[in-house]
């Protein structure tokens, strides 16, 4: 069965601060591994990952995946209040656009 | 560009009762997912949609059921409710089916069942 395990589960950091989030992953035919914030309600789409070693960037996050080990890490840095909320990563796996999700890791950012 | 639509945003319903709950994909995207949240099983994959057929099925009992129309929109129809599926349930929209595709997620309709 397809697996997701995020950490940390929480954390609390303050602004300006550079935190790491892990995914690791076991998954039948890897396709992609893809990273979402959830603030409120809707996740909303940060990174699609499909090649190992390749860092995807987007201002002050970056997110890049590791297929030999089974792992992915998401970066966030000079964090600011408003990156607090639930990250999320998913995995898809044989049957395509079925995501299995992890727990997620709810990261608040102190000012 | 919209984004995908889900109606309605929150809903109350009692046990034993049936509910409907729609989707509009983004415009172009032809595939639809159905998720439900809960806070203790986290986001958990129901179906999948693409050119109006199930593609995918989660682990849900078969009183959790769907189907898309031919301009794509989804609706996701649960019979006889019980307490335990009272979930926020998200739907996103693919451009394609097969995998390797972003997914971008509504805003989820809140179903509370009393």
């Amino acid at each position: 069965e397809d697996k997701v395990v995020q950490s940390p589960l929480s954390l609390v950091v303050h602004e300006g601060d550079t935190v790491t989030l892990n995914c690791s992953y076991e998954v039948t035919n890897f396709r992609s591994l893809l990273w979402y914030k959830q603030e409120k309600k809707a996740p909303t789409f940060l990174f699609m990952l499909t090649s190992s070693g390749i860092e995807k960037k987007s201002g002050r996050l970056s997110s890049i995946l590791d297929k030999k080990e089974l792992f992915s890490i998401l970066n966030i840095t000079a964090t600011q209040t408003g990156d607090s909320a639930v990250y999320l990563c998913a995995v898809e796996g044989k049957y395509g656009n079925k995501l299995v999700f992890g727990a997620g890791t709810i990261l608040r950012v102190k000012s | 560009k919209a984004g995908v639509t889900q109606t309605p945003r929150y809903l109350i319903k009692t046990r034993g009762q049936q509910v409907t709950l729609s989707c509009s994909p983004i415009s172009g995207h032809r595939s639809v997912s159905w998720y439900q949240q809960t806070p203790g099983q986290g986001l958990q994959f129901l179906f999948e949609y693409f050119s109006e057929t199930q593609r995918n099925k989660g682990n849900f009992p078969g009183r959790f059921s769907g189907r898309q129309f031919s301009n794509s929109r989804s609706e996701m129809n649960v019979s006889t409710l019980e307490l335990g599926d009272s979930a926020l349930y998200l739907c996103a929209s693919s451009l394609y089916t097969g995998g390797e595709t972003e997914a971008f997620f509504g805003q989820g309709t809140r179903l509370t069942v009393v």
